[in-house]
């Protein structure tokens, strides 16, 4: 299966810690997006790649958050000193343009 | 700033019931609207995704449509099972500009046998 492949799916970290998340997209897709969902609520989003270029950035990505996408393939999401308020699934999608977004299995962080 | 709204939040029927799921956004500019089904704890999968120029896409028994001039469009589960219990969720990307998806909270659906 070539989907959206998120790993981990999960993760428990000490508040205060750096934890990092990768998204590999579906092959063929230039655009990358990362969402978080707390529970009861739909998908917010954070920030958006086209290719290797982040374009767009949520006003919730604080300063202790950071998303690459090295090469225009993988992503990676870095939180920096985590917080009891980070706790929430961190979703990544891929699409080719503007058409149907494929979201990946979720990252569930829980920091303690 | 867009806002999308589903209702009902949760909606509960017996197996074999035909039914409708909402979703309104308030900015009418939208380029495409995508539903998408979440089951407990996992990721999206997405169902429909209709373009602001077309009225409805239909997948098996599913069939959803959109009104745009009024912000709103329905998902239409013909005959539902109890593997469609699930939360369905709506999401609106702007004509120009953001490239985001606004999301509704979703409606909680159970089908019960």
């Amino acid at each position: 299966d070539t989907g959206v492949s998120q790993d981990p799916r999960h993760k428990i970290t000490k508040r205060g810690q750096n934890v990092t998340f990768r998204c590999d997209p579906i092959s063929e897709h230039n655009r990358l997006y990362w969402y978080r969902q707390t529970l009861g609520q739909g998908p917010e989003f954070l920030t958006y790649f086209q290719n290797e270029a982040q374009l767009e950035k949520s006003r919730l990505l604080s300063d202790r958050f950071s998303a690459e996408r090295p090469k225009g393939s993988f992503s990676t999401l870095e939180i920096q000193r985590t917080e009891q308020g980070d706790s929430a699934m961190y979703l990544c999608a891929s699409s080719r343009g503007r058409y149907e977004a494929f979201f990946g299995q979720g990252t569930r962080l829980t920091v303690v | 700033k867009q806002e999308v709204t589903q209702i009902p939040a949760a909606l509960s029927v017996p197996e074999g019931e035909n039914l409708v799921l909402n979703c309104s956004f308030t900015d009418s500019a939208i380029y495409n609207l995508q539903w998408f089904r979440q089951d407990p704890g996992k990721g999206l999968t997405s169902l429909l995704l209709i373009q602001s120029s077309q009225r409805e896409q239909t997948s098996g028994r599913l069939n959803a449509s959109l009104d745009k001039s009024s912000g709103r469009s329905t998902l239409y589960i013909a005959a539902s099972q109890p593997g469609d219990s699930a939360t369905y969720l709506c999401a609106v990307r702007k004509e120009g500009g953001s490239e985001k998806l606004v999301f509704g909270k979703g409606t909680k659906l159970t089908v019960n046998p």
